[in-house]
């Protein structure tokens, strides 16, 4: 079967830096997506990952390693406004969107 | 440019009753997926339209059928509903022929109540 884990809930503090890991099994593998869900909306695109490595993109980052089946988000300099679900999504053979449940990022002052 | 619009945003139904969830895609998107999202839970893949046809389909019962106009808009039809079936549904847009580094655009949502 499909399956693609995060850790179900993290706490940190204002300013700090916090990574938010996600491990995947699908079947084929055509990218990988980060988005951030504030309760009560929709998901919002992050980025986006499909060849080995680290994509920056301001305060937040993305890694990618397909041959362990692993990625992470690093978010810098949390601000409140991060506090939010973030939800890790595999692009199967068949470019259809396999989720993770989400992982539920509290900031603290 | 209007992204994803899903219409109604809020509503409530009875069991056994059916319902009709409307989505228009973000302008230029061609492809049309449904998720169902559970409170604390990630979406999951109901179906896919595109070309007016049911693309690709998930593990969800024939209770869940759907639709796709020309203009690419998309209706989610439910027949019989459960309380199971009470969760935000939403809808997503991407363009199927530029499927590498597609982003889908969510619309807002439609959260269902089943009562």
């Amino acid at each position: 079967g499909q399956n693609i884990d995060q850790p179900t809930e993290m706490t940190a503090t204002e300013g700090a830096i916090v990574q938010i890991n996600c491990t995947y099994q699908t079947s084929g593998f055509n990218g990988l997506f980060w988005y951030q869900q504030h309760a009560g909306e929709a998901p919002t695109f992050l980025s986006y990952n499909v060849l080995d490595g680290l994509e920056e993109k301001g305060r937040f980052s993305s890694f990618l390693s397909r041959s362990k089946g692993y990625s992470y988000l690093l978010l810098k300099e949390l601000q409140m406004k991060d506090s939010a679900s973030y939800l890790c999504a595999v692009l199967d053979s068949n470019y259809q969107l396999i989720w993770g449940a989400g992982t539920k990022l509290i900031i603290k002052p | 440019d209007a992204g994803v619009t899903q219409s109604p945003t809020h509503l409530i139904k009875t069991r056994g009753q059916q319902v009709t969830l409307r989505c228009s895609p973000k302008s230029g998107h061609d492809t049309v997926s449904w998720y169902q999202q559970a409170l604390g839970q990630g979406p999951q893949f109901i179906f896919q339209y595109y070309e007016e046809e049911e693309r690709q389909r998930g593990n969800f019962p024939d209770r869940f059928s759907g639709h796709q106009f020309p203009n690419y808009s998309s209706e989610l039809n439910v027949n019989a509903l459960l309380l199971g079936d009470s969760a935000l549904y939403l809808c997503a847009s991407s363009l199927l022929r530029d499927r590498e580094g597609t982003e889908a655009f969510f619309g807002q949502g439609t959260r269902l109540t089943v009562v």
